[in-house]
């Protein structure tokens, strides 16, 4: 029962590359999220998918792509990555994403952008 | 918006006792609570559904007044393992939005 997988769990990129951040989840849940967290801060929402074929924006999309083309992965791209985008990067999952069940939590995977 | 927690850090000695809040601008249907260690995941501790509605974990304990667009934490006689920074998350036009944060940290 593997639950969220994120991989990878560290990565450091030069600014400009690009890269994509892979999700996995074996609960057969509709809703997954990318959130990222910097230093002193809470975690902020950047894309959210409430189902294969359907994602929208969080509270800071710019800068990222995802796409749900089947109900158990949710890749989050960064097209060229920049400095500002040194982060940790969580993704979460719950069965609908209606607030009344408990996300699950990837390990996270902690980007350096040089 | 983000939902605004308050206080933003505490400092306890082992066995008292802390309240965190979570307070909204917008109406409020589902609070959740989790706690996060330095270097890990958020763990859940416990979802509000329901206005009034209180639930508990251990020694920790939640409210939910609907009506005041908030909620509370309750810990109490705080524990060792107790330290970490308290999230609140509530649900705004689909979306799962963290306050953010309250660190708390249980001395010896």
């Amino acid at each position: 029962n593997a639950g969220v997988t994120q991989t990878p769990k560290f990565q450091v990129l030069k600014t400009g590359q690009s890269m994509t951040l892979q999700c996995a989840q074996d609960m057969n849940h509709e809703y997954m999220s990318w959130y990222r967290q910097d230093p002193g801060m809470g975690l902020r929402l950047i894309h959210y998918s409430v189902g294969a074929g359907i994602t929208d924006q969080g509270e800071v999309p710019n800068g990222y792509n995802v796409s749900r083309s089947t109900t158990e992965d949710f890749p989050l791209r960064l097209l060229s990555a920049a400095p500002s985008q040194t982060s940790v990067y969580f993704c979460a999952s719950s069965e609908t994403g209606t607030g009344e069940e408990k996300l699950f939590f990837g390990s996270g995977t902690q980007l350096s952008v040089l | 918006q983000q939902p605004v927690q308050s206080p933003q850090a505490v400092i306890l000695r082992e066995g008292e006792d802390a309240v965190i809040n979570c307070s909204s601008s917008k109406a409020l249907y589902s609070v959740h609570w989790y706690r996060q260690k330095h270097g890990e995941a958020p763990v859940f501790l416990m979802i509000l559904l329901k206005g009034g509605e209180q639930k508990g974990h251990e020694k920790i304990s939640a409210s939910f007044n609907e009506k005041k667009q908030q909620s509370s934490l309750y810990l109490t006689a705080s524990q060792l393992s107790y330290s970490g920074t308290y999230f609140c998350i509530h649900r705004l036009r689909g979306k799962l939005i963290f306050g953010q944060g309250t660190t708390l940290q249980v001395k010896p």
